[in-house]
């Protein structure tokens, strides 16, 4: 099993430009979340999705949209970047909602200039 | 709301030392509570986890118990090793799906 995938590792953006951070996971979990990971903050929830077709606001949504057409893929959008998204993003999957453990993928570390 | 407060680091120890990282918590209802760990360029792996009052987790040679009547959840490992050098997180949840409220971090740093 590959576990949890994220694409791509490092990625540029200019204010204003879209893009996907892809996220899939071959574990078969209905559970899946994107985080983000900013210095002196820990890791704050942006959205998440207990099944395909069922997605939800976290913490800190503004300027992103997810969407799970499939259990594997759970793909996060950047609509319009901002300087302010600068971070590390980390996708993960559970089986089944916590207490069961969340399976992290290595994360994407955007820059937006 | 859910909060949890994890000791500011960097923490440096010698190898060998004792460890200590304190973490408390803020929660509506009865949370499970959690330690993860994130080495350098990784995301994070589940370190251990307890679900109720006076629960005990263990992993590695690593501990915390959940401790209700002060709200805290510190990890202690008896002699930390280098290779014990990483970002120590805590975090709770009290609800359904899969949504974790963590602390900032503390950076271990464990020399020879």
């Amino acid at each position: 099993n590959a576990g949890v995938t994220q694409t791509p590792k490092f990625q540029v953006l200019k204010t204003g430009q879209s893009m996907t951070l892809q996220c899939a996971q071959d574990m078969n979990h209905e559970y899946m979340s994107w985080y983000r990971q900013d210095p002196g903050m820990g890791l704050r929830l942006i959205h998440y999705s207990v099944g395909a077709g069922i997605t939800d606001q976290g913490e800190v949504p503004n300027g992103y949209n997810v969407s799970r057409s499939t259990t594997e893929d759970f793909p996060l959008r950047l609509l319009s970047a901002a300087p302010s998204q600068t971070s590390v993003y980390f996708c993960a999957s559970s089986y089944e909602a916590v207490p069961y453990e969340q399976y992290f993928g290595p994360g994407t570390r955007l820059t937006v200039t | 709301g859910n909060s949890v407060t994890q000791m500011e680091g960097p923490v440096t120890l010698s190898e060998e030392a004792f460890l200590t990282i304190n973490c408390t918590y803020t929660a509506t209802g009865y949370p499970s509570l959690f330690w993860y760990v994130q080495y350098p360029g990784e995301g994070l792996q589940l370190l251990l986890k307890a679900t109720k009052a006076d629960d005990k987790g263990s992993n590695k040679g690593f501990e915390a118990t959940y401790r209700k009547e002060t709200t805290s959840f510190h990890l202690e490992k008896g002699s930390v090793q280098v290779s014990d050098s990483a970002v120590y997180f805590c975090a709770l949840s009290t609800g359904t799906a899969s949504k974790l409220t963590f602390g900032t971090g503390t950076r271990l740093q464990v020399t020879l």
